[in-house]
């Protein structure tokens, strides 16, 4: 069974400092991982997948198999990146096994 | 840009009793998808919807759950016999394709509460 894990329900941070939100997953197939984020009083959205390799608002994430995690990472935070981001796993385009998201907060 | 809808907001019922979650998902789109997420809880995955059936279902989605496409456009979520423990935000999505790296659209939610 597909697991994702994201261990950091809260993460703060000020603004212009790096980010660095964890995820762990476990699946024995190829998985296709992505990062979810909602944004105060709005709908759930894609902010990037790990096949495409793009950047999205200064956002990356690699996929690294051997660790099983896909981190998602900024090198300068900025105040309106703070939401809360989940990362999901998609095992053959039926469903997403999403983590239990990271809270992120970028204080002034 | 075409969004998911959902409707209503929010819903509030007493325990025992029949609700329908309404979705309108984005039109061109093929394949539709339940999620919940309980307060302070993952958003879980309760079922996904192509070509008039379901396609695939979690654990969740016991007997007192159904779904169906009564139309062209929308998508219902119907729970039978509601327990408070169904408390929970629900989420419509739809997506052109299942296979991988499609994304899902997902819709505002709709806040379930039992009482």
């Amino acid at each position: 069974a597909q697991r994702v894990t994201q261990p950091e329900k809260l993460l703060s941070v000020f603004k212009g400092a790096p980010v660095e939100l964890k995820c762990n997953y476990s699946y024995s197939g190829s998985p296709e991982l992505f990062w979810y984020v909602q944004y105060s009083r709005q709908r759930l959205q894609l902010l990037l997948r790990h096949i495409s390799r793009e950047s999205i608002k200064g956002f990356t994430a690699d996929l690294n198999k051997g660790e099983t995690s896909f981190h998602l990472k900024k090198p300068f935070a900025q105040e309106e990146d703070s939401a809360m981001y989940y990362c999901a796993l998609d095992n053959a385009g039926n469903m997403l096994t999403f983590g239990g998201g990271t809270r992120l907060m970028v204080k002034p | 840009e075409p969004e998911v809808t959902q409707t209503p907001s929010h819903q509030v019922t007493q325990m025992g009793q029949e609700v329908i979650l309404h979705c309108v998902p984005i039109s061109n789109h093929l394949y539709f998808y339940w999620y919940r997420q309980i307060l302070g809880q993952k958003v879980e995955f309760l079922v996904s919807f192509y070509n008039n059936e379901i396609s695939e279902k979690s654990e969740i989605f016991d007997d007192q759950f159904s779904v169906e496409r009564p139309d062209g456009s929308n998508f219902t979520l119907k729970i039978r016999s509601t327990k408070l423990e169904d408390s929970a935000m629900y989420f419509c999505a739809s997506s052109e394709n299942p296979s991988m790296s499609y994304e899902q659209y997902f819709g505002p939610g709709t806040r379930l509460t039992v009482t």
